[in-house]
């Protein structure tokens, strides 16, 4: 595809439940980020992967947050046990190269309602 | 760890210019990055500042002072559609993530 396809776009979980969300970067971009974004608010970090070099998952908020990346193509986020303080859009972004400045391209998010 | 500070609003008229202020503290640098969100949409790079001095893009400037760890984005000739979100971010040293700040919300009045 032209550019990061996220899916779902919507999902709505029962509080308790594990969900899965999906992340297609553009072909050949080497770097990708996960941020989670409250309603009105920033962009949390969540975590950094650049090609296959160790990820940085400094911003994980808790253990039942993890996220895989397969070499340079897709990644998943995995939050276990949702709780309604995950509720959110949850969005990745690719980037083509690791340097300082290069432009980040985002998908549309997943957001992610958990009742 | 990092930190960045930008007003969370500001209201301005069409035609006019406005400059968004964002000051930083980071352990370690490589350049501020300025992002546009709308709303319900996905956020859209602007410019990045690696030196100190002035970026121009069209109607969009963007500024850097290392030594005093700030940086403005100054939009200039404004119109209704750059009502939006506008988020400063940071390089730190050593991966090179993006941490982003809270956020300005810009709303152009005609």
């Amino acid at each position: 595809g032209a550019g990061v396809s996220q899916s779902p776009s919507n999902k709505v979980t029962e509080k308790g439940k594990d969900v899965e969300l999906r992340c297609d970067p553009i072909s050949g971009h080497t770097a990708l980020y996960w941020y989670r974004q409250r309603l009105g608010q920033g962009l949390e970090f969540l975590i950094y992967f650049q090609g296959n070099s160790a990820p940085d998952k400094s911003g994980l908020p808790s253990d039942r947050f993890s996220a895989e990346r397969t070499g340079e193509s897709v990644s998943t986020l995995t939050i276990q046990r949702t709780q309604q303080e995950d509720s959110a859009v949850y969005l990745c972004a690719s980037s083509p190269r690791q340097a300082p400045g290069t432009e980040a391209f985002f998908g549309q998010g997943t957001r992610l309602t958990v009742v | 760890g990092q930190s960045l500070e930008q007003p969370s609003e500001v209201t301005a008229v069409e035609g006019a210019i406005v400059q968004i202020n964002c000051t930083y503290q980071t352990s370690g640098f490589y350049g501020l990055s300025w992002y546009q969100q709308h709303d319900g949409g996905a956020p859209t790079f602007l410019s990045y500042n690696g030196l100190d001095g002035l970026e121009e893009t069209g109607r969009f400037s963007s500024f850097l002072s290392r030594s005093d760890s700030y940086g403005y984005l100054l939009l200039q000739e404004l119109q209704m559609k750059d009502s939006a979100s506008y988020f400063c971010a940071v390089t730190p040293g050593g991966y090179n993530k993006l941490i982003f700040g809270a956020g300005t919300r810009l709303a152009v009045h005609p």
